[in-house]
């Protein structure tokens, strides 16, 4: 089983609709991040979280939220789907103690017609 | 800011040795590393440089200049699963701190 694991792995849905995209991990990792990739434009940071009471907006958070449930359960919402929000997107996790390395988990694609 | 360059494409022989180079400019600098991905895949992590010098492992190394805000990752005798994306990326440090900017990724094609 993976330890950073994404769910839905694949979604298609229309403008407008609510979309939840949770990540959860067996790590044991205080920090948790979203980033989604775009061809051509790499990975960029939406939203991250030190510890459960932790939130910081990244590179790119308009147009989303996270609720980071537990330490580890972290969700990131869209609250309205638009098209340009099509793109794949990855949770992953570092522990606190870090060299900074990141554990990706799958990756959610997500298509917004 | 974070700006963080490296080449787009890259091509290389099976056995062959392929350097890829990567240029930073950040307002907090705390560390480079480099990851790994495979097409459709998460990415993995390779190495990591906070000091100048070189630290290799296996056949991968990876270089870093602190005052150039230059790096490289070395692949050497090249195998055809070493085709895949490789990213550069900046940790961040005071307020940014723990935060990774990724470069745009240079996608490595090895033929046989």
């Amino acid at each position: 089983d993976a330890d950073v694991t994404q769910t839905p792995r694949n979604r298609i849905t229309k403008t407008g609709k609510r979309i939840m995209l949770e990540c959860s991990q067996t790590k044991g990792h205080d920090r948790m991040y979203w980033y989604r990739q775009d061809p051509g434009l790499g990975l960029r940071l939406i939203y991250y979280s030190f510890d459960v009471k932790d939130i910081n907006k990244g590179e790119i958070s308009d147009g989303y939220s996270v609720s980071r449930q537990a330490q580890a359960k972290f969700s990131l919402s869209l609250e309205s789907a638009i098209p340009n929000q099509t793109a794949l997107y990855f949770c992953a996790t570092s522990p606190s103690e870090n060299t900074g390395e990141l554990f990706f988990g799958e990756g959610s694609r997500l298509t917004v017609l | 800011g974070q700006n963080i360059d490296q080449p787009t494409e890259m091509t290389a022989t099976e056995g062959a040795i392929v350097q890829i180079n990567c240029t930073y400019q950040t307002s907090g600098f705390n560390g480079l590393f480099w990851y790994q991905q495979h097409a459709g895949e998460a990415p993995t992590f390779l190495s990591y440089n906070v000091l100048d010098g070189l630290e290799e492992k296996g056949r991968f190394s990876s270089f870093l200049s602190r005052s150039k805000g230059y790096s490289y990752l070395l692949l050497k005798e090249l195998q055809m699963k070493d085709s895949a994306s490789y990213l550069c990326a900046v940790r961040g440090r005071g307020s940014t701190l723990g935060r990774l900017y990724f470069g745009r990724g240079t996608q490595l094609t090895v033929w046989p």
